[in-house]
């Protein structure tokens, strides 16, 4: 069974820095491309960034360029989140989605979330 | 403000068929296969229909998708209570290089 297990989250004054960890279990998670993708309370979905499966090719969108870094460990199965500088406006649930083998398949398994608080 | 477009609400009663339309550009839609997610509050967003005409496991055929151009659109015959529900369209956008996805449909069935 496929599972993704975030961690990490949590609730931090603006500027502060956050590290979010993604446990991935029931697949060969070296051969899969992975995105994280995060939800403001009562917003749509936001990808934040994306890392190809040997971490070769990394993009970040606009809102969290410079300030966000994604990486993996395939050995220990788990991706990573580095947040700094964080905003009032990166306050979201994050997920850790894992992206289909096949040409044109989709982000077709998500983690449960972990939500990311940023406040004074 | 998302990539793409969608209507932030859609309705209809049980039994009716309803869509839900999803507006892009040549970078997005017009270039790459969209994908469409439901997600009920409080929980993870699940995958309902991707490219090719196909569904994960689990997913009755009640649910289709399609597209033309820029635009995609999903389509849910039969409605039930229990498709009461947010809706994202997505794809990958090839000019920012990132996952987009539409506002979301809020689906109310009456």
């Amino acid at each position: 069974e496929v599972q993704l297990v975030e961690s990490g989250g949590g609730s931090v004054q603006p500027g502060g820095s956050l590290r979010l960890s993604c446990a991935a279990s029931g697949f060969t998670f070296s051969s899969h491309e992975m995105s994280w993708v995060r939800q403001a309370p009562g917003k749509g979905l936001e990808c934040v960034s994306y890392i190809s499966s040997s971490g070769g090719t990394i993009y970040y969108a606009d809102s969290v360029k410079g300030r966000f870094t994604i990486s993996r460990d395939n050995a220990e199965n788990s991706l990573f989140l580095q947040m700094n500088s964080l905003r009032g406006e990166d306050s979201a649930v994050y997920y850790c989605v894992r992206e289909g083998l096949g040409f044109g398949d989709p982000l077709d398994y998500w983690g449960q979330g972990t939500l990311v608080t940023v406040s004074s | 403000q998302s990539v793409l477009t969608q209507p932030p609400s859609a309705s209809g009663t049980p039994g009716q068929r309803v869509t839900i339309s999803c507006s892009g550009s040549g970078s997005n839609i017009g270039n790459n296969y969209v994908y469409w997610y439901q997600q009920v509050p409080e929980t993870a967003p699940k995958l309902l229909f991707y490219s090719r005409d196909q569904r994960p496991s689990g997913v009755p055929d009640r649910f289709s998708g399609s597209k033309s151009g820029t635009s995609a659109s999903l389509a849910i015959s039969g409605l039930q209570s229990e498709d009461e529900a947010d809706y994202y369209c997505a794809t990958w956008d090839d000019r920012l290089r990132i996952w987009v996805f539409g506002g979301g449909t809020r689906l109310t069935v009456l």
